[in-house]
């Protein structure tokens, strides 16, 4: 048990749609890094946030955005949802914007695009 | 192309038998976690090597960093049916503060 929990585990989402992903983060953590694990695949880096601001960002497009609130929860948004959206969407929560540190995992939610 | 290279991609071995999973990269790292991940789960932490040379023991399981901090390996003794699962490597280069992930290694342990 991580102390890191995401919702929805499951979501099926339509193409062209919206949606929101959550994550809280381990207690005493001020770093989350989000991930796109597509199967068969290891997890890519999508974004971190660290303090409430984008602290970097991996080779995804605009309508991924996220967001990171003063208790250091996060959400990631995605827009105009494709295809190949369809993933493992993965939160890792750490400390000092990840530099040796080690990261902590939510069991992640699983994402549909029909 | 992915920063870190894990081989093999999949390992399939009998309960009592010995296995490495190698993960490779050009790049130096300040450090390198392995994590194990069952389907539909997230990946939890095994372990955190920062030292070039260093070697971990997790009971069965044996973690070692490359002298020069560009390499890592994971070896398995006498293999147990729940040691099944994908193993993936991550590490975080100097001054950077992103994971970058290995593909990932499948390990089946047949009883």
């Amino acid at each position: 048990e991580t102390g890191v929990t995401q919702s929805p585990t499951h979501l099926i989402k339509t193409r062209g749609q919206q949606v929101t992903l959550r994550c809280s983060s381990q207690s005493g953590h001020n770093t989350v890094s989000w991930y796109q694990q597509a199967l068969g695949q290891g997890p890519q880096f999508i974004f971190q946030y660290y303090r409430e601001e984008e602290n970097g960002r991996g080779n995804f497009p605009p309508r991924f955005s996220g967001l990171q609130f003063p208790n250091y929860s996060s959400e990631l948004n995605v827009n105009a949802l494709e295809l190949d959206d369809s993933a493992l969407y993965l939160c890792a929560s750490s400390s000092n914007r990840g530099r040796n540190t080690e990261a902590f995992f939510g069991q992640g939610t699983r994402l549909t695009v029909v | 192309t992915q920063l870190l290279e894990q081989s093999p991609q999949f390992l399939s071995i009998q309960e009592g038998e010995n296995l490495t999973v190698y993960c490779n990269s050009s790049s130096v790292f300040s450090s390198l976690q392995w994590y194990r991940q069952e389907p539909g789960e997230g990946p939890v932490l095994l372990v955190t090597v920062v030292t070039g040379g260093e070697v971990k023991k997790l009971k069965r399981l044996t973690f070692q960093f490359g002298d020069a901090r560009k390499d890592s390996s994971l070896h398995i003794t006498a293999a147990q049916p729940g040691d099944t699962g994908l193993y993936l490597c991550a590490g975080v280069r100097s001054n950077d503060y992103k994971l970058s992930f290995g593909a990932g290694t499948t390990v089946t342990v047949r009883a």
